[in-house]
């Protein structure tokens, strides 16, 4: 069966220090991968999308970035923090193509002061 | 752009009533929508799904139904309970250059008294 993992789960990092999390997925080849914000309150943002190595699509310009260097890891970046980073940050995966739902990580609370 | 709008944003039941949420989306191409839950502090769960080519689903308690032609679709609870207690979140799948992405609602808080 096909496990997400997501790390850290917490993190708190002053203004302007640059951030790394790490969303690794196992049991699947392939898979389409996402990263998500969840704001104070409940809406989902989708961030970015990958649908193989090396391939980003950018959803929301900002100071963020993602990477996919190997085909079950998705990292998201910032070089510099800001307050409005604050938030969960969940990765998540899905089958490739058009087949079925996707399937979220357990999430990284990022404090941004 | 591709947009999803979910109602209530707030819904409060006594133990054992029927819940219903309801969801519109934008785009007719549209032909996957899921249903997630989301337990306080823990990732969406996703709890029931349903495809262009079906009008209702069920699995236990749940069920969801599609109308394609007026663009939504809707979940349904039925003999609540308090760990039904949770925000839901509905989805629909939009074509994106190519590549399909979910496009979520804002989420239903749905709150469950004993």
């Amino acid at each position: 069966s096909q496990t997400i993992h997501q790390w850290p789960a917490t993190l708190v990092q002053p203004v302007g220090s640059p951030l790394s999390l790490e969303c690794t997925v196992e049991g699947t080849s392939n898979p389409n991968l996402y990263w998500y914000r969840q704001a104070a309150g409940r809406g989902l943002q989708l961030l970015f999308y990958s649908v193989g190595i090396g391939q980003i699509s950018s959803e929301v310009p900002q100071n963020l970035s993602a990477s996919r260097p190997q085909d079950r890891q998705f990292i998201l970046s910032s070089k510099k923090l800001l307050l409005s980073d604050s938030g969960f940050y969940l990765c998540a995966w899905s089958l490739p193509g058009l087949a079925g739902g996707q399937y979220f990580g357990p999430g990284t609370r990022l404090l941004v002061l | 752009g591709e947009n999803v709008e979910q109602h209530p944003s707030t819904l409060s039941v006594q133990e054992g009533d029927s819940a219903v949420i309801k969801c519109t989306y934008s785009d007719s191409a549209s032909n996957y929508f899921p249903w997630y839950k989301q337990e306080l502090g823990k990732r969406p769960q996703l709890i029931i799904d349903i495809r262009s080519n079906v009008g209702e689903k069920k699995d236990q308690r749940i069920a969801v139904t599609l109308n394609k032609t007026a663009k939504h679709f809707s979940l349904h609870i039925t003999e609540t309970q308090p760990e039904d207690s949770a925000v839901y979140f509905c989805a629909a799948r939009f074509m994106n250059s190519g590549y399909s992405t979910l496009t979520f609602g804002k989420g239903t808080m749905l709150l469950v008294s004993p």
